[in-house]
């Protein structure tokens, strides 16, 4: 089975800041590793994804994350944050050999408040 | 718009009422999920059906059945409510690769007084 850990429940950060939210998977086959995003009272939403090829992947709206393989590692990473980017992320990861249903293991969540 | 929709999004019970969620994908997706929200855990599978005809326990099973009526539905059904139930729930959709990821429905706030 697989699990995930995000190490940080809560982060704040003060407007253009950057920020990075960490991300660590176990699984002991390849994964599909996502990043999605909850706003207040709302679903969650996908925010980029790796499945394979550039270990660095890019969202529209300024974010990126990097698979490292290694340390098992996908941090999210935003060079200069907005209000608006205050919300709930979370990692989460599926095996790419896993049957018909493709389960996704989700972290615990991390809250990003952007400070004015 | 395609996506996942989900009836009701609030509901109050009492402990031992029941009551069933709804949920409805339009994006031909093969696979359908039931999960749970709680603060500080993330969210957790509760049941979830690789295809119209089958279903399968997930992580939290316990206390709930669903049922794959058809491709585009698939519901969650609380036969006696209990506390420890008050949750958001969370329906979601995927194709059989994975490569999409999900896609959510906007939730169902659950209290169970």
């Amino acid at each position: 089975a697989q699990s995930v850990t995000q190490l940080d429940s809560q982060v704040p950060v003060f407007e253009e800041a950057p920020v990075e939210l960490r991300c660590n998977y176990s699984s002991s086959v390849s994964v599909y590793l996502f990043w999605y995003v909850q706003y207040p009272n709302q679903g969650l939403q996908l925010l980029l994804k790796y499945l394979s090829g550039s270990t660095l992947v890019e969202s529209i709206n300024g974010f990126e994350a990097e698979f490292n393989k290694s340390q098992t590692s996908f941090h999210l990473r935003k060079p200069s944050v907005h209000i608006s980017d205050t919300a709930e992320y979370f990692c989460a990861v599926t095996r790419i050999s896993s049957g018909s249903a493709r389960q996704l293991t989700f972290g615990s969540g991390t809250q990003l408040t952007v400070l004015p | 718009n395609a996506g996942v929709t989900q009836t009701p999004k609030f509901q109050v019970l009492k402990t031992g009422q029941s009551m069933t969620l709804q949920c409805a994908q339009d994006m031909n997706h093969n696979s359908m999920y039931w999960y749970r929200q709680d603060p500080g855990m993330g969210l957790r599978l509760i049941y979830y059906s690789a295809s119209e005809g089958t279903t399968d326990k997930g992580e939290v099973p316990n206390g709930y059945n669903v049922s794959r009526l058809n491709k585009r539905e698939f519901s969650l059904r609380l036969e006696s409510a209990a506390p420890s139930q008050t949750s958001v729930y969370f329906c979601a959709s995927s194709d059989r690769t994975g490569a999409v990821g999900y896609t959510f429905g906007s939730g169902t706030r659950l209290t169970v007084v």
